[in-house]
């Protein structure tokens, strides 16, 4: 069985500069979850999707990052325009349906580097 | 918003000796979950308890949970080299148990 795919692994880009990153889950699976995870932390929750529809979005910051699901298969999460705070590993996850009773499964990530 | 805490926040042990780490939450859950994440295998999924269950085991690993208290403990048994990692817990609050919300980690580093 495929895992979670990632894209890019790495990027480094100066701030107030875009940036985006892809992600595909597991087949089969309803939910996706874009977590944040700064140096030291452990991974904090930007949106999560059923399908394509969000489910919690509440500690997205909305003014710069928006993410999309279209087709409720792979996901898109963009930052327009980037701070040097937003530097961490984006990590990507899916799970059959969203609920604290299914296991997470990540991809490898993407650590992003705001200069 | 933080939900579980784990402690210690590091923990140096000689290989073969065994590891317990400890996570607190705040409010009542319905699952709590253990992750591991190494360079090698990014996040991985360990072990899910529920409410109901106080002990579980798999392979070396066993967890515990006492809800009276809010707190889960994660032993590791017989411990490798490769079991050095960060290890979260994650916890489904009962208002929002759609997603998990996860602690700040213990770090394990397991000596040859």
């Amino acid at each position: 069985e495929a895992g979670v795919a990632q894209s890019p692994r790495y990027k480094i880009i100066e701030k107030r500069q875009s940036v985006a990153f892809w992600c595909n889950p597991i087949s089969g699976h309803a939910t996706l979850y874009w977590y944040q995870q700064i140096l030291g932390q452990g991974p904090k929750l930007l949106i999560q999707f059923q399908n394509n529809g969000v489910v919690d979005d509440s500690q997205l910051p909305k003014d710069r990052f928006s993410a999309e699901r279209l087709k409720g298969v792979d996901s898109t999460l963009k930052i327009q325009p980037a701070k040097l705070e937003d530097s961490a590993v984006y990590l990507c996850a899916s799970s059959l349906q969203a609920s604290g009773a299914y296991e997470q499964y990540f991809g490898p990530g993407t650590r992003l580097t705001v200069t | 918003s933080q939900q579980g805490e784990e402690d210690p926040q590091a923990l140096s042990i000689q290989e073969g000796e065994n590891a317990t780490m400890n996570c607190s939450y705040k409010t009542s859950i319905n699952n709590l979950q253990w992750y591991r994440q190494n360079s090698g295998r990014g996040l991985v999924h360990l072990i899910l308890i529920r409410s109901n269950e106080r002990e579980k085991h798999s392979g070396r690993l066993r967890v515990t949970l006492d809800t009276s208290k809010k707190s889960s403990s994660l032993l590791i048994t017989a411990s490798r080299a490769a079991d050095t990692a960060s290890y979260f817990c994650a916890t489904d609050r009962v208002d929002s148990s759609y997603k998990l919300i996860f602690g700040s980690g213990t770090r394990l580093l397991v000596r040859p």
